[in-house]
């Protein structure tokens, strides 16, 4: 079964509105989650790593004031997309590593596509 | 630089033959970690193998395993057997030690296979 969880897996709204993805982690505790992008047939691409209770770090080129990030609880992390425009639509994904052993796979949600119009 | 390097953008394999998907890294860190992942069109991230620096002998889960060539620093998937269901992008992805506290994943391009029946 799913080990992560995210929500919404679709959202279809109007330019300038601010949008909320939820990736909540599934009977563990994750002190980290990352969130990534991804275009049409192209690979994941890192935005930022949240760390609970701490501010997230951001990739570089990834601004920090349009995708607010906020991990709130050991088992949810919030990405915002403010004031989105026609160009944020993309899937956004994120996941979710249980244990800090190098050999534990991040477990990613099944995503999010969100489309701006 | 490219870390992690997939370099066939698509792949066809007819149904019950095997095929090879090709990956090859860069790292100076003797400490690393390399997985695959399986992106259906439906978005979702799928965990298939995962083999680390250390590992002494080739990662082997069902009908995938990892071809681990260190001194090549290449880390090729072989699915066996390939069925209809195998058709999704593969996505090849590196974590190094440095990134071992957050784990932190560096994702190569993707290589899109597809089935023939």
């Amino acid at each position: 079964g799913a080990v992560v969880s995210q929500h919404p897996s679709r959202v279809i709204c109007k330019s300038g509105t601010s949008v909320k993805i939820e990736c909540r982690s599934l009977d563990f505790q994750a002190t980290t989650m990352f969130w990534y992008r991804q275009f049409p047939k192209k690979s994941l691409m890192l935005m930022a790593t949240s760390n609970e209770g701490s501010k997230a770090t951001y990739e570089q080129g990834v601004e920090k004031d349009k995708f607010l990030i906020n991990h709130a609880s050991l088992t949810l992390s919030t990405l915002t997309v403010t004031s989105a425009h026609p160009e944020d639509s993309s899937f956004y994904i994120c996941s979710a590593r249980i244990a800090s052993h190098s050999n534990q796979p991040q477990h990613f949600g099944d995503g999010t596509r969100l489309s701006i119009l | 630089a490219q870390k992690i390097t997939q370099t066939q953008p698509g792949m066809f394999v007819q149904e019950k033959e095997a095929v090879t998907l090709d990956c090859t890294y860069d790292t100076s860190d003797p400490s690393y970690g390399l997985f695959w992942y399986k992106q259906p069109s439906s978005g979702e991230m799928i965990f298939l193998i995962y083999q680390g620096s250390y590992d002494q002998q080739n990662a082997t889960e069902g009908r995938y395993s990892l071809n681990f060539q260190k001194a090549r620093k290449s880390a090729n998937l072989v699915i066996s057997a390939s069925q209809l269901g195998d058709s999704a992008m593969y996505f090849c992805a590196m974590r190094e030690r440095g990134s071992s506290n957050t784990g932190k994943l560096i994702f190569g391009q993707g290589t899109t296979l597809q089935v023939k029946p």
